[in-house]
C-alpha cells in the first residue's frame, strides 16, 4: 500500500527556468493539497485540487505558479522562471473523499527545490 | 499573523519520561487539530489528531488534549524513546464537520524539535 509519492526528490534549476514537481496521492485519495517549506518555518499551505478542479488556490502566489490533476496521471505544480527564493521544500499531501470518516492529510517526502 | 503558534523551538527529555510539546491557536474557527513528527529531509507523518468535540484522544504512547476555551493543545509522548526525537508539528483546519464549504488546508506552526537523551 503505497504512500504519497513525489518526484524527483531534489531538483536543480538556474534563475528563469521552469520547474515541474509531480505528486502521485495515496491509492483511493482524490484530494491533492501542495505545501511549501522554507527553512526554519512551518509548512504553508499553497493549493488544494480534487480531480481536474482547483477548489482553493488561496495560498498558491499570483504569478509563475500554477497547479493541476488531470484526470489520469500526478498532480503537477509548476514554477515557471524560478527565482532564488523558490528554493524551498515542497510537499504535496493527500486525503480520502469528504464524508469517508477522515480528513487526516498524509504527505509525501517532499521535492527540495534549489535555484542557482 | 501566526494562527498556530509552537512557542517552545526545542524541548530535550530523558528517555523514560514524560515529553509535553504544546500548541496555542488563534483562529476561532479552527475545530480539528493534528500532530505531525518529522525527520530532516522527510515528509511530516501523521501521529494524531482530535476534533473540537472532544478533549482528548489516545493512541498508545500518544495523547493530545484540546482546551478549546484556552485555545490551547498538547500532546504527551509516555514514555519517550529516543526514536521520538524529531521536530512536531502541530496543524489545525476549519469547519470541517457537517459543512460543503472549505478547503480543509492546514495552518501550520512552526514545529517544536524534541530531543530524547538516552
Amino acid at each position: 500500500n503505497a504512500g504519497v509519492m513525489q518526484n524527483p526528490r531534489h531538483l536543480v534549476r538556474r534563475r528563469g527556468q521552469e520547474a515541474r514537481l509531480r505528486c502521485s496521492p495515496m491509492k483511493g485519495h482524490s484530494h491533492v493539497y501542495w505545501y511549501r517549506q522554507l527553512p526554519e518555518e512551518g509548512l504553508k499551505f499553497m493549493v488544494y485540487l480534487q480531480k481536474e478542479n482547483i477548489i482553493d488556490e488561496s495560498g498558491m502566489p499570483k504569478e509563475r505558479f500554477s497547479a493541476e490533476f488531470p484526470k489520469e496521471g500526478p498532480s503537477i505544480l509548476r514554477i515557471q522562471q524560478v527565482v532564488r527564493g523558490d528554493s524551498a521544500a515542497y510537499f504535496c499531501a493527500s486525503s480520502p473523499a469528504r464524508g469517508s470518516g477522515t480528513d487526516t492529510q498524509y504527505f509525501g517526502p517532499g521535492t527540495r527545490l534549489t535555484v542557482l | 499573523d501566526q494562527q498556530v503558534k509552537q512557542n517552545s523551538p526545542s524541548l530535550s527529555v530523558q528517555e523514560g519520561r514524560i515529553s509535553i510539546l504544546n500548541c496555542d491557536y488563534t483562529n476561532s474557527m479552527f475545530d480539528y487539530f493534528l500532530w505531525y513528527k518529522k525527520y530532516p529531509a522527510e515528509g511530516p507523518t501523521f501521529l494524531i489528531s482530535i476534533s473540537s468535540i472532544k478533549d482528548k484522544n489516545e493512541d498508545g504512547r500518544f495523547t493530545v488534549f484540546l482546551n478549546k476555551s484556552a485555545k490551547h493543545l498538547s500532546l504527551h509522548i509516555v514514555p519517550s524513546q529516543p526514536g521520538d526525537s524529531a521536530v512536531y508539528f502541530c496543524a489545525a483546519s476549519e469547519a470541517l464537520w457537517g459543512s460543503g464549504a472549505g478547503s480543509y488546508q492546514l495552518t501550520f506552526g512552526k514545529g517544536t524539535k524534541l530531543s530524547v537523551i538516552p
